[in-house]
């Protein structure tokens, strides 16, 4: 299996201010065929499912805002959110899918200092 | 528009069998390149991946759970079916099904709500 650890468990930004979450793999994520690195991102809200913001690791999903970008390759991964809103304070996820089992990080709070 | 609905009993006895069905809309689970997963989420724990199943009827499973899970599909009635034997506390969390994005893409685009499933005596 692919393990996916997230760094840190939780942060606290301030609004406006740089929010940057990591995401390593135990292996790499990296598919040769189509030059992709598996690699999706998810915020969850409270009470709510999962929403895809990232996908290919560094491809922004529609309708998400230009705030969220994400970035690195092989093992190691970012999900930066560039001036933090309130409307961000979440739990974001990982998740590999370059094989199955399919995995996820153990997640990342956000919220406001 | 695509939407899922999973639907199921919230309360479960431990040894019981949990069978939790997802209602699919604006998509066929029998068009080509169409992949359903259900992942998991314990109270306040991270997201776990369960099992997937391909327009073609094609399984995977989470290997820690296969021996637990199956996954099907009724095409006529566009809904995919997870049942898991041998139901025990540890199990309780809330049970999402997802739509795969597509081919070599096993990443989810939209969600259902997620039922909560307790297993309690």
């Amino acid at each position: 299996d692919i393990v996916m650890t997230q760094s840190p468990e939780s942060l606290a930004v301030s609004l406006g201010e740089r929010a940057t979450i990591n995401c390593k793999s135990s292996q790499s994520v990296f598919y040769s065929s189509n030059s992709e690195n598996c690699i999706a991102w998810y915020q969850q809200k409270p009470g709510q499912p999962p929403k895809l913001l990232i996908y290919r690791a560094s491809a922004r999903e529609s309708g998400v805002p230009d705030r969220f970008s994400g970035g690195g390759s092989g093992t190691d991964f970012t999900l930066t959110i560039s001036s933090l809103q309130a409307e961000d304070v979440a739990l974001y996820y990982c998740q590999q899918y370059l094989s199955t089992p399919l995995t996820f990080g153990g997640g990342t709070k956000v919220d406001i200092k | 528009q695509i939407t899922l609905k999973e639907s199921g009993p919230t309360l479960v006895e431990p040894t019981q069998t949990l069978t939790l069905t997802c209602t699919l809309s604006g998509f066929s689970i029998s068009t080509s390149g169409v992949a359903v997963a259900w992942i998991r989420q314990p109270p306040g724990k991270a997201l776990e991946w369960l099992a997937l199943i391909h327009w073609k009827g094609e399984e995977r499973y989470s290997p820690s759970l296969q021996s637990r899970l199956t996954i099907t599909k009724d095409s006529s009635k566009n809904q995919v079916v997870l049942t898991m034997t041998k139901m025990d506390p540890v199990d309780t969390a809330t049970y999402y099904c997802a739509h795969r994005r597509g081919h070599h893409a096993d990443y989810f685009d939209f969600w259902g709500q997620g039922t909560l499933v307790t297993v309690s005596s």
